[in-house]
């Protein structure tokens, strides 16, 4: 069964400062890659997507990943972050090929403070 | 935004008193999903349809059961409540434009078992 790990419970960063979440995940094959945002009291919001092919992707709200094998990883990161991106994180992992309709799961999540 | 309700959207009840958490959605989309969010553990799939009358077991689906009679809704029943379902519950789809494999997510339900 597929697993993923969020090492950072909580990160702080000051307003205008990069950001890189971490994401580790552990799977027989390369799996379909997900990062989402939940903001206080929300539902989730899909951030952005691995499927195949380029493996640095790009994502809403300026966000971007880069997926890579030989660490079974996907990092989300952002060049500078805004107030507005405070929020919680999880990663999500979906086995490839089980032929539609997937059962996404879930990283514990990484608590995003962000500091003015 | 995604058309997926959730009903109620906070609930407190007591243990042992069943409960029906709704979620309707106005995509058309094949697959629905109920998860469970907690502190600790990110969030886990309790029950997926793939279809009306179609539907399988998640991660977590002990004290539970779903059901699936059109399409737009899924239901979540909890047989009977206990404490450990203190939860808040997220319906999700997929299987629309963008594919099988990207999920939606309602607003949530915040279910406190007393």
């Amino acid at each position: 069964a597929q697993s993923v790990t969020q090492p950072d419970i909580h990160i702080t960063v000051s307003e205008g400062a990069s950001l890189e979440l971490r994401c580790n995940y552990s799977y027989g094959a390369t799996p379909y890659l997900f990062w989402y945002v939940q903001s206080p009291g929300q539902g989730l919001q899909l951030l952005l997507k691995y499927f195949s092919g380029d493996t640095l992707v790009q994502g809403i709200k300026g966000f971007e990943a880069e997926f890579k094998r030989s660490q079974s990883s996907f990092n989300l990161r952002k060049p500078s972050v805004h107030w507005s991106d405070a929020a919680e994180y999880f990663c999500a992992v979906a086995p490839w090929g089980t032929g539609g309709g997937n059962k996404l799961t879930f990283g514990t999540g990484t608590q995003l403070k962000v500091e003015l | 935004d995604a058309g997926i309700t959730q009903s109620p959207r906070h609930k407190v009840t007591e243990t042992g008193t069943p409960v029906t958490l709704r979620c309707h959605q106005t995509e058309n989309h094949r697959y629905m999903y109920w998860y469970r969010q907690d502190p600790g553990h990110g969030l886990r799939l309790i029950h997926y349809s793939y279809g009306v009358k179609d539907t399988d077991k998640g991660e977590v689906s002990d004290g539970y059961s779903v059901s699936r009679s059109k399409t737009e809704d899924f239901l979540l029943t909890l047989e009977s409540a206990t404490s450990s379902q203190t939860s808040v519950y997220f319906c999700a789809i997929s299987g629309g434009a963008s594919g099988a494999y990207e999920q939606y997510f309602g607003p949530g339900t915040r279910l406190t078992v007393t």
